[in-house]
């Protein structure tokens, strides 16, 4: 079945630098692309969406890029923090179900930034 | 800031026995979901409940699983006989209208199956 799954499972990065998070898709049939953010101890936490027509959205310090020809998307974040340190979901939505419909996620990259 | 919450946080419980997860969606969000995560894993669908009937199930919501929303705040996810396998962290999350894909979710509920 369609699985969205995760090129690196952890990130390492110092304080202030950029950091690229990678997942790699294979439902090229979903409407919606998703980064949610999972501190310890808490729930997923919505960071920024995709339509699939779309390219490129950027929102406050995050960046996400999608490219349909190779089933790859990746959430580049700006001058990275340490409350940015958590795990890093892509999710979709898939086409053919409700606009509310449920998210399926994938594997999960952990991200430590060094102070 | 409205916040989804849930109850209990930890749940331990003997094989075969039953337990309900609760869940206090965001007050204006129309559409609810559960999802669990076992330990080192991804987060995976359970099920969506809109309008107070089940929308939408994944393979693993079978019949031992039941959802309510008894009132008009709570949500909860009933197992009838836990199994091993069912020990995982479940969450509970909500949508508002015209939102498609801001899911709120709460801390969940780690449930323990001995």
């Amino acid at each position: 079945g369609e699985s969205v799954g995760l090129h690196l499972p952890t990130l390492s990065v110092q304080e202030g630098d950029n950091s690229i998070i990678n997942c790699a898709y294979s439902n090229s049939a979903s409407d919606y692309f998703i980064w949610y953010k999972q501190e310890s101890g808490k729930g997923p936490q919505f960071i920024i969406d995709i339509r699939s027509n779309m390219d490129k959205r950027q929102g406050q310090r995050v960046t996400v890029l999608l490219n349909k020809t190779v089933k790859h998307l990746s959430l580049q974040i700006a001058a990275t923090q340490p409350g940015d340190s958590a795990v890093y979901f892509c999710a979709e939505k898939g086409a053919g179900g409700t606009s509310y419909g449920k998210l399926t996620f994938g594997q999960g990259t952990i991200l430590t930034v060094h102070p | 800031e409205p916040e989804v919450t849930q109850t209990p946080s930890h749940q331990v419980t003997q094989m075969g026995q039953e337990v309900i997860l609760r869940c206090v969606p965001i007050s204006n969000h129309l559409y609810f979901y559960w999802y669990r995560q076992i330990l080192g894993q991804k987060v995976e669908f359970l099920v969506s409940f809109y309008n107070n009937e089940i929308s939408e199930k994944s393979e693993i919501f079978d019949d031992q699983f039941s959802v309510e929303r008894p009132d008009g705040s709570n949500f909860t996810l009933k197992i009838r006989s836990t199994k091993l396998e069912d020990s995982a962290m479940y969450f509970c999350a909500s949508l508002r209208q015209g939102s498609y894909n801001e899911q709120f979710f709460g801390p969940g509920t780690r449930l323990t199956v001995l």
